[in-house]
């Protein structure tokens, strides 16, 4: 069964500051990667998706994320912080035979001016 | 830009009451989910539909919970009896078909927060 494990539920980091969320997955095939944000009382909206072309992928709002195999790993970056980012931010995982995505319990980032 | 629709955005009910939210997805969008998404959590899968049949709702509490799609377009949700721990938001998402011409992603609609006195 897929699943992901998002390390941290809350990250808080400076104003212009590098901005790291973790996340790791389980798949037993090769996986189709997510990240989503959500704002306070919205649904959510898709940052990026890994679905095995390049594995570095960039998405909206300067996030860009980095899948490696070796690791099992899709950490979300952002070189600089905006107060604007402050949110939570899930990843998710799915094997994409019009399967379900399976979500992390997310991360809450803060952004501190 | 074409959006998921979801109604009522809010809904406060006592315990014991029937609620009933509808979700509209984007055109074309043959693939529909509703999750749960308890306050501080991931969300969680509740059913899964394929144009109008159900595929997966071994997740969904039925004593409680039903969902339908009847014409395979728009979907309705209902609890009946609310109980207090069905506080939560209630996410509809339907997914780009898979191919050349999708991508395969989900797109939400704002969800409807549900909270029961």
């Amino acid at each position: 069964a897929q699943s992901v494990t998002q390390l941290g539920s809350h990250v808080s980091v400076s104003e212009g500051a590098l901005v790291l969320l973790r996340c790791n997955y389980s798949s037993s095939v090769p996986p189709y990667l997510f990240w989503y944000v959500q704002y306070p009382n919205q649904g959510l909206q898709l940052l990026l998706k890994y679905t095995s072309a390049a594995t570095l992928v960039k998405g909206i709002n300067g996030f860009e994320a980095e899948f490696k195999k070796s690791e099992t790993s899709f950490h979300l970056t952002k070189p600089s912080a905006h107060m604007s980012d402050a949110a939570e931010y899930f990843c998710a995982v799915s094997d994409f035979r019009n399967t379900p995505l399976v979500f992390g319990k997310g991360t809450r980032l803060s952004v501190i001016a | 830009e074409a959006e998921v629709a979801q109604s009522p955005r809010y809904k406060i009910t006592e315990k014991s009451q029937a609620v009933a939210f509808w979700c509209d997805p984007i055109s074309g969008h043959a693939t529909l989910y509703w999750y749960r998404q308890i306050l501080g959590q991931g969300p969680e899968l509740l059913v899964q539909f394929q144009d109008e049949s159900v595929v997966d709702d071994s997740q969904l509490p039925k004593d409680r919970f039903s969902a339908e799609r009847l014409k395979g377009v728009d979907s309705t949700l209902k609890i009946q009896p609310a109980e207090l721990g069905d506080s939560a938001m209630y996410l509809c998402a339907s997914r780009d078909p898979i191919g050349t011409s999708g991508s395969g992603e989900l797109f939400f609609g704002e969800g409807s927060r549900l909270t029961v006195l």
